[in-house]
C-alpha cells in the first residue's frame, strides 16, 4: 500500500521561511493536500492541488510538488503557524491517505 | 456558508453502543460526500470511509470495515457514525469532513471526542 513520510517536526524563527515535506513513490503524479491542525481545532484546508490555495488562505502558503516530494512552504512565518500539519493524497489502492503529520514550532 | 456540525462529547463503557452525527448546512448536502476520519489521542489523522448521501452508497478503509457503520439521512442533511459494542480502543477524537473539489476535505466538523472507559 501507499506510504506518505513526513519529517515529526519542523522548527522555524518568526520571520522565517518554513519547508515541510511529505514524501512518497512518485508523489509528482499525484495531487497533495495540505491541512494545518491547531491544537483542540479540526483541521483546515491550506494547500490543494499541490499548490493552490483555498480562498482567505494567506498568499504565504504555497506548495510544490515532484518526483517523490511534496513541499509545504510558509514563508514570513508567524507564532499563528504553529501547528500541526498533514499532507493528504488519494491512491486507487489505498483510497484517502493522510501523512504522519508535521509539528512546526516557531521559535 | 457551509458548516459541518457534530454531536456532542460521549463518554461510554466497553461494549455500550454509540451514534454520533453530522449534520450539513449552506449546501445540498446530496451531492457532496461526507468523509469521516480518526484521530487517536496525540496521533495523526485515519480516514474511515465515506458516504454519498444521495443515495447511501457507502465505501470503508479495511481498517475500519466490520469495526464501525456509516450512516446517512438525505431528509434531515445529516450522516452517522455508529458502534455496536465500543472498545477502549475507540477512545479519540472522531471527524466529519466533506469532500470537495480535487477530493479535498472541506469544510471539517467540529469533532466529537469519544471516551470509553469502565
Amino acid at each position: 500500500s501507499y506510504v506518505l513520510t513526513q519529517p515529526p517536526s519542523v522548527s522555524v524563527a518568526p520571520g522565517q521561511t518554513a519547508k515541510i515535506t511529505c514524501g512518497g513513490n512518485n508523489i509528482g503524479s499525484k495531487s497533495v493536500h495540505w491541512y494545518q491542525q491547531k491544537p483542540g481545532q479540526a483541521p483546515v484546508l491550506v494547500v490543494y492541488d499541490d499548490g493552490d490555495r483555498p480562498s482567505g488562505i494567506p498568499e504565504r502558503f504555497s506548495g510544490s510538488n515532484s518526483g517523490n516530494t511534496a513541499t509545504l512552504t510558509i514563508s514570513r512565518v508567524e507564532a499563528g503557524d504553529e501547528a500541526d500539519y498533514y499532507c493528504q493524497v488519494w491512491d486507487s489502492s489505498s483510497d484517502v491517505l493522510f501523512g504522519g503529520g508535521t509539528k512546526l514550532t516557531v521559535l | 456558508e457551509v458548516h459541518l456540525v457534530q454531536s456532542g462529547a460521549e463518554v461510554k463503557k466497553p461494549g455500550e453502543s454509540l451514534r454520533i452525527s453530522c449534520k450539513g448546512s449552506g449546501y445540498s448536502f446530496t451531492n457532496y460526500w461526507i468523509n469521516w476520519v480518526r484521530q487517536m489521542p496525540g496521533t495523526g489523522l485515519e480516514w474511515m470511509g465515506r458516504i454519498d448521501p444521495s443515495d447511501s452508497y457507502i465505501n470503508y478503509s479495511p481498517s475500519f470495515q466490520g469495526h464501525v457503520t456509516i450512516s446517512a439521512d438525505k431528509s434531515i442533511s445529516t450522516a452517522y457514525l455508529q458502534w455496536s459494542s465500543l472498545k477502549a480502543s475507540d477512545t479519540a477524537i472522531y471527524f466529519c469532513a466533506r469532500k470537495h473539489d480535487y477530493s479535498t476535505f472541506d469544510p471539517w466538523g467540529q469533532g466529537t471526542l469519544v471516551t470509553v472507559s469502565s
